[in-house]
């Protein structure tokens, strides 16, 4: 299974943009890239997705590089309900009926007020 | 609203005794997991169930049963065979049915924290 690597831990000043590495060195041509963050004592919530271009939702944006090998997780102006633990997970694009996600530990983000 | 249910949230167990876990959806998910999820680590699969009446060992199943007798409902139970029970316990459901597995994502319930005294 193809793996991701991400820093253990960053900051961010209340209000002010925050950019979330993910490193994926070995994804396949057709897997997605998911992200999902967990917030203090909860469970995880669907932050973002993508395959191949940049998107866009009201949480978040992705940003993934031109090879795939990376992407980030951009959040416009960081709050402090956004400071959680978030997760960058590879799925890929089929596979037999359900799936398991895998959670590596994350990158938590702290957001300074 | 849409969502997902655990209970209780905070559950405490002597040691040796069964304990069943409650978890509820009303998304009309095909599909649903168990996770366990240990302090300052990421979440492990237990079970999952694609359809009603069938489910899937995760990494970590031992210990654990399951049952998917409605759509909605996906109960858990930690036996007294499992050696460390005390954990976080997430249910999780998602759609399921889409051939495009990439694409499906996964709704989280609010969980459930087990203690074994």
């Amino acid at each position: 299974d193809a793996k991701t690597t991400q820093p253990n831990s960053m900051e961010s000043n209340e209000e002010e943009p925050v950019h979330l590495p993910c490193n994926h060195s070995t994804i396949s041509g057709t897997d997605y890239i998911h992200w999902y963050r967990q917030l203090p004592s909860q469970g995880p919530e669907y932050v973002i997705h993508g395959l191949t271009s940049n998107v866009n939702n009201r949480m978040a944006s992705l940003a993934i590089a031109e090879d795939r090998k990376s992407s980030t997780l951009i959040l416009h102006r960081a709050t402090l309900r956004d400071a959680a633990v978030y997760y960058c997970i590879l799925l890929p694009y089929s596979g037999a009926g359900s799936y398991q996600l895998t959670f590596g530990k994350g990158t938590k983000l702290s957001v300074i007020p | 609203d849409g969502g997902i249910t655990q209970s209780p949230k905070y559950l405490f167990r002597k040691e040796g005794q069964n304990v069943t876990l409650s978890c509820e959806q009303n998304l009309n998910h095909d599909a649903m997991y168990w996770y366990r999820q240990d302090p300052g680590q990421g979440l492990r699969l237990i079970y999952y169930s694609q359809i009603v009446n069938d489910f899937q060992k995760g990494d970590i199943a031992e210990g654990y049963s399951v049952s998917r007798e409605k759509k909605e409902s996906f109960p858990l139970t930690v036996t007294s065979a499992q050696k460390n029970p005390t954990a976080f316990y997430l249910c999780a459901s998602s759609t399921g049915t889409s051939k495009v597995v990439g694409t499906d994502t996964q709704y989280f319930g609010p969980g459930t924290r087990l203690t074994v005294l």
